[in-house]
C-alpha cells in the first residue's frame, strides 16, 4: 500500500523557536512533494513545494526532501502563534503521477 | 486574479438525496480535482477533470460523479447520501498543461452534513 506517513501530534513549541515536522513515504518512484497549511474549519494552503533532493528555503519556511531516506520534512523558523494550525504532507507517489497522496497532517501549536 | 471558488459553502441533507456542489478554476487552470476531508484526516482523492473528461479516479463508489464544462468549471454530484459521506468537500485546480509536476491550490471547500 503506498502511503504517506505523518505523526498526528501535536506538536508544541515556544514562541520564537523552530519547529520540525515530518513526513515519509512508501514509493521511492515519488517525485513532487508538498506542505500544506490548514488552519482549523478551512482549506488547505500550499506553503512549499519540492522536487529535488536537498533544501528549499522560502522567508522562515524550508522544505528538506531526502529521496534515498524517503523523507520530506518542513522546518518553521522564529515560530509565531499565528504558525499553530495542521500540517499536511502530500506527495506524487507515483512517477508522473498528477494525483498527490495527503498524510493524516500534524496539528503544530506555538504557544506564547 | 481569483483564485478557486466553490459553492455552496454549507449544505444540510438527509440521507438518500441527492446534491451537487460546485467549482471555478483559478484563473488560468484548465484541471479540477475533488477531494474529501473528513475530521481529523489528509483529504481524500476523488477524481480529477481535464479537457472535460475525467482522467484519474480514486477509491469512491459510482455514486460519486462528476463534470467539467467548457469554461473548466466542474461539478460534484452524489447520489444516495449517506451519513459517512459527511465532510468537507475540496475542489483544487492546478497550472496548466497538466503535464508532469505542478501545484495543486484549493478552494474554501463545502461543508456537507448528511442528517
Amino acid at each position: 500500500q503506498k502511503e504517506v506517513e505523518q505523526n498526528s501530534g501535536p506538536l508544541s513549541v515556544p514562541e520564537g523557536a523552530i519547529a520540525s515536522l515530518n513526513c515519509t513515504y512508501s514509493d521511492r518512484g515519488s517525485q513532487s512533494f508538498f506542505w500544506y497549511r490548514q488552519y482549523s474549519g478551512k482549506s488547505p494552503e500550499l506553503i512549499m513545494f519540492i522536487y529535488s533532493n536537498g533544501d528549499k528555503e522560502d522567508g522562515r519556511f524550508t522544505a528538506q526532501l531526502n529521496k534515498a531516506s524517503q523523507y520530506v520534512s518542513l522546518l518553521i523558523r522564529d515560530s509565531q502563534p499565528s504558525d499553530s494550525a495542521t500540517y499536511l504532507c502530500a506527495v506524487n507517489l507515483e512517477g508522473g503521477s498528477y494525483i498527490p497522496t495527503f498524510g493524516r497532517g500534524t496539528s503544530l501549536i506555538v504557544h506564547p | 486574479d481569483a483564485g478557486v471558488t466553490q459553492s455552496p459553502t454549507h449544505l444540510i441533507k438527509t440521507r438518500g438525496q441527492q446534491v451537487t456542489l460546485r467549482c471555478s478554476p483559478k484563473s488560468g487552470h484548465d484541471t479540477v480535482s475533488w477531494y474529501q476531508q473528513a475530521l481529523g484526516q489528509g483529504p481524500q482523492f476523488i477524481f480529477q477533470y481535464y479537457e472535460e473528461e475525467e482522467r484519474q479516479r480514486g477509491n469512491f463508489p459510482d455514486r460519486f460523479s462528476g463534470h467539467q464544462f467548457p469554461n473548466y468549471s466542474s461539478e460534484l454530484n452524489v447520489n444516495a447520501l449517506l451519513l459517512g459521506d459527511s465532510a468537507l468537500y475540496l475542489c483544487a485546480s492546478s497550472s496548466p498543461g497538466g503535464a508532469g509536476v505542478y501545484e495543486q491550490y484549493f478552494g474554501p471547500g463545502t461543508r456537507l452534513t448528511v442528517t
